[in-house]
């Protein structure tokens, strides 16, 4: 399967911890994106990379998330001191140059924090 | 006001009706859109895009107009497996950052 891939499909954590997330995305594409998508809602965009740089955050990235993605391949996204508000499916997406519309998604982190 | 306003439904339709989606967008420097299909419990995926001529893609059918700032999609001769959320979806100029719509959520009935 060369889709995009996320890891891991499910984590629950309780209040307080820490928790990292990694998206493998299609191979050829260079931008990736995080969104964080909760019932009854779009998804809502958070960070986006394009190769390692880190170009675009949404203001809804507090500071207690940061995103990496060292080598320009796979992404990781670390919640740090998690709350019950963080609980929702993160979405990684990835895309061409030059045609961000067009975004792969992959099936998403599903996160409760109890 | 929310940037991208959809009616979330459910909209209930007989296999082989007609449908049809509107969406509204609140920034008008707003460049690309799209319509996105969503499955229940599954990812995103792309429908197709929308440009200002108006476009089509089988049974869809997707306008914009941007003078009013909104986008429409007609499914027709809808099928069983049309049933999903569809979400408008906007892209900034400038920003590659997609912006959703909640969604509208679409019950093709046999």
């Amino acid at each position: 399967d060369t889709g995009v891939s996320q890891n891991p499909r499910h984590k629950i954590t309780k209040r307080g911890q820490n928790v990292t997330f990694r998206c493998d995305p299609i191979s050829e594409h260079n931008r990736l994106y995080w969104y964080r998508q909760t019932l009854g809602q779009g998804p809502e965009f958070l960070t986006y990379f394009q190769n390692e740089a880190q170009l675009e955050k949404s203001r809804l990235l507090s500071d207690r998330f940061s995103a990496e993605r060292p080598k320009g391949s796979f992404s990781t996204l670390e919640i740090q001191r998690t709350e019950q508000g963080d609980s929702a499916m993160y979405l990684c997406a990835s895309s061409w140059p030059g045609r961000a519309g067009e975004q792969f998604f992959g099936p998403g982190t599903r996160l409760t924090v109890l | 006001r929310k940037e991208v306003e959809q009616d979330p439904g459910p909209f209930n339709v007989p296999e082989g009706a007609t449908v049809a989606f509107n969406c509204t967008y609140s920034n008008s420097a707003s460049q690309s859109f799209f319509w996105y299909r969503q499955d229940c419990r599954k990812e995103p995926k792309l429908l197709m895009s929308v440009y200002s001529s108006g476009n089509e893609d089988g049974r869809f059918t997707a306008q914009l107009n941007r003078a009013s700032q909104y986008i429409s999609l007609l499914i027709r001769d809808s099928k069983l497996s049309d049933s999903a959320t569809y979400l408008c979806v906007v892209k900034q100029g400038g920003a590659d950052g997609l912006t959703f719509g909640k969604g509208t959520h679409l019950i093709i009935q046999p």
